[in-house]
């Protein structure tokens, strides 16, 4: 069964900080995605990476960037934390885009920007 | 941004009714289109990855229909339970894996 596993379960950060949500898949997939997700809006796609040291934005990218320097970690990274940031952040991997595999999802990260 | 919309927003379904709803989604630069169970406290689970045209899925009570030429997809479930109670989301797969706002089902016993 694969497996995604996101860091942190709850965060809780302040207005300016750096913050890092890692994720880690242990299948080998190709894709990974980051998506957060607000009430009413449903799962909005930051950024994906279809391979090692590739990356390509999302619908809601502003604020937010990503490194991938390994195939099993897909890091996110708010490089100055803010208050409409505070969300729920969710990582997913996916073996190939172009077949019908499906997404396999993280746990989800609960950041709170004060 | 794509413009994937799912309604209704949410529905109420007395135990043993049937009910279903829709997502719309571009009809071009189709790949396939993804269902997810999403409940309370977990992970979003897959239900169904939908690549054909008049393509039907089935798991359990679940099932769903797929017409890539008009953009839509139905998702319908037989009998509701109150396990059934979860917010379901579709996701159209155009390459980027862009998601509908989902329709939250509340099934009452």
């Amino acid at each position: 069964d694969v497996k995604v596993t996101q860091s942190s379960r709850y965060l809780v950060k302040r207005t300016g900080e750096k913050v890092f949500l890692e994720c880690v898949q242990d299948m080998d997939h190709e894709n990974m995605f980051w998506y957060r997700q607000d009430p009413g809006l449903g799962l909005r796609l930051i950024y994906f990476s279809y391979d090692v040291k590739m990356k390509e934005k999302g619908d809601i990218p502003e604020g937010y960037s990503v490194s991938r320097e390994k195939k099993e970690r897909f890091s996110l990274i708010l490089e100055s934390a803010s208050t409409n940031q505070t969300s729920m952040y969710l990582c997913a991997s996916i073996f190939s885009r172009g077949n019908n595999s499906p997404l396999h999802f993280g746990n989800g990260t609960r950041l709170t920007v004060t | 941004i794509l413009n994937v919309e799912q309604s209704p927003q949410s529905l109420h379904v007395q135990e043993g009714d049937s009910t279903n709803f829709t997502c719309s989604f571009p009809s071009s630069n189709f790949y396939a289109l993804h269902w997810y169970r999403w409940e309370t406290a977990k992970s979003p689970e897959a239900l169904f990855v939908m690549t054909l045209n008049g393509d039907e899925k089935k798991k359990g009570r679940i099932s769903a229909t797929l017409n890539t030429k008009e953009g839509y997809s139905y998702l319908y479930i037989k009998g509701s339970q109150p396990e059934d109670s979860a917010t379901y989301l579709c996701a159209f797969n155009d390459y980027k894996l862009s998601f509908g706002a989902g329709t939250t089902v509340t099934v009452r016993a």
